[in-house]
């Protein structure tokens, strides 16, 4: 069955530190890659999505994603956080033309101000 | 553009009755609507994709006369948990799949489950 890994559960930053959120996934057909971020008391939002073409993605509020097709990973990165960016993240993966989305266990990010 | 509410966004209900959510998408047409359910602390778990004018698609281990789908207009689809019990207690999420996307889903802001 296809399954989707976050690395870590919880991580924790300082404004303006480097961020980098591990995600691989086990399908080894041709994927759609996400990543959805939840902030306390909202719902999820997408931050990027990968579909085909340039493996590096950007995404809103400053954040990119690289799809490494030989690691099976689609790790999410942003250069600087910021407080703001206190929440859960989560990846997800379906196949492609799929309806199925399925779900990391999510990394909540803490930014300490 | 592709916002999807929930309704209700909180409902404390009995044991052994029965409690209806509702999904719309309100700017779109959503032929696919996915039903989710979230545990605390842990992610997403598919429930049950829902076609508008057929039955809907239960995943594994989900009982679907516990949790009915109806999807009966390309704006609307319900979960309605039968004969919920404290077990039932969780926070289910839907999303909307707009007409013509094969990938893509909207995601509503949840309705946390508690029962008594």
């Amino acid at each position: 069955a296809q399954s989707v890994s976050q690395h870590n559960h919880h991580v924790i930053l300082s404004e303006a530190a480097s961020l980098e959120l591990g995600c691989n996934y086990s399908y080894g057909g041709t994927v759609n890659l996400f990543w959805y971020v939840q902030y306390p008391g909202q719902h999820l939002q997408l931050l990027l999505k990968y579909f085909s073409g340039d493996p590096l993605v950007k995404g809103i509020k400053g954040f990119e994603a690289e799809f490494i097709k030989s690691k099976f990973s689609f790790n999410l990165r942003k250069p600087s956080v910021q407080w703001s960016d206190t929440a859960e993240y989560f990846c997800a993966v379906t196949r492609e033309y799929g309806n199925k989305l399925v779900f990391g266990a999510g990394t909540i990010l803490r930014v300490k101000s | 553009g592709a916002v999807v509410s929930q309704h209700p966004s909180w409902v404390i209900c009995k044991s052994g009755t029965s409690v209806k959510i509702e999904c719309r998408s309100l700017d779109f047409q959503a032929t696919t609507m996915f039903w989710y359910r979230q545990f605390p602390k842990q992610s997403l778990m598919l429930m049950a994709t829902s076609n508008e004018g057929s039955k809907a698609t239960y995943e594994q281990g989900v009982e679907k006369d516990k949790f009915l789908i109806n999807h009966a207009s390309l704006t609307l689809s319900t979960l309605t948990v039968t004969s919920a019990h404290p077990e039932d207690s969780s926070f289910y999420i839907c999303s909307a799949r707009p007409w013509r996307t094969y990938n893509e889903q909207f995601f509503g802001p949840g309705t946390r489950l508690t029962v008594l």
